[in-house]
């Protein structure tokens, strides 16, 4: 399978505790993204990463989340005292930037986090 | 800032029927608008992108407009199937700079019955 993969898919957990998503990104692409929808409502830009560099974070980002691409292939998406908020369905996607900005973004199946 | 609607917010047909789901947006100065697909608790996928400076992408049976202009990007489906039952969504990329930050409309919901 060569497309956007995310882990894991689903996660249940309880108000104070920390979590860690992680998603790996079609090879070749460049650009990657973290989304956040919660229900009913469209995705909402988190933050995107250039290779391994952070470039912009959404205002949604508080100071408990922290995003990393260390080596510019997969990321990691961290919640530190998780809030009942917070749930919500976490997506990521991932892009190859050209010359020509025509850009699609290709999305992962997403982790659904609860927040009990 | 950017604001994205999309109307209805749910739509059921007849299997073979042709619809049109709209989109608007608010700020013209768009760099793309893209379409994407969402099956219930899936990822989503896109469907078509049209950049600022064309008029409309087709694949298959899939039509897509934009008319800056207006702010509005029409999605045509041709002799619609069940298979096409999902939540549709459109996505408004910025001309300024932020172009790969996408803002994304609440979504139409589409049952196709048999």
């Amino acid at each position: 399978d060569t497309g956007v993969s995310q882990d894991p898919r689903h996660k249940i957990t309880k108000r104070g505790q920390n979590v860690t998503f992680r998603c790996d990104p079609i090879s070749e692409h460049n650009r990657l993204y973290w989304y956040r929808q919660t229900l009913g409502q469209g995705p909402e830009f988190l933050t995107y990463f250039q290779n391994e560099a952070q470039l912009e974070k959404s205002r949604l980002l508080s100071d408990r989340f922290s995003a990393e691409r260390p080596k510019g292939s997969f990321s990691t998406l961290e919640i530190q005292r998780t809030e009942q908020g917070d749930s919500a369905m976490y997506l990521c996607a991932s892009s190859f930037a050209r010359r020509t900005r025509r850009e699609t973004q290709y999305f992962g199946p997403g982790t659904r986090l609860l927040v009990l | 800032k950017q604001e994205v609607t999309q109307i209805p917010a749910a739509l059921s047909v007849p299997e073979g029927e042709n619809l049109v789901l709209n989109c608007s947006f608010t700020d013209s100065a768009i760099y793309n608008l893209q379409w994407f697909r969402q099956d219930p608790g899936k990822g989503l996928t896109s469907l078509l992108l049209i950049q600022s400076s064309q008029r409309e992408q087709t694949s298959g049976r899939l039509n897509a407009s934009l008319d800056k202009s207006s702010g509005r990007s029409t999605l045509y489906i041709a002799a619609s199937q069940p298979g096409d039952s999902a939540t549709y969504l459109c996505a408004g990329a910025p001309r300024d700079g932020g172009y790969q930050k996408v803002t994304f409309g609440t979504g139409t919901k589409l049952q196709v019955i048999p």
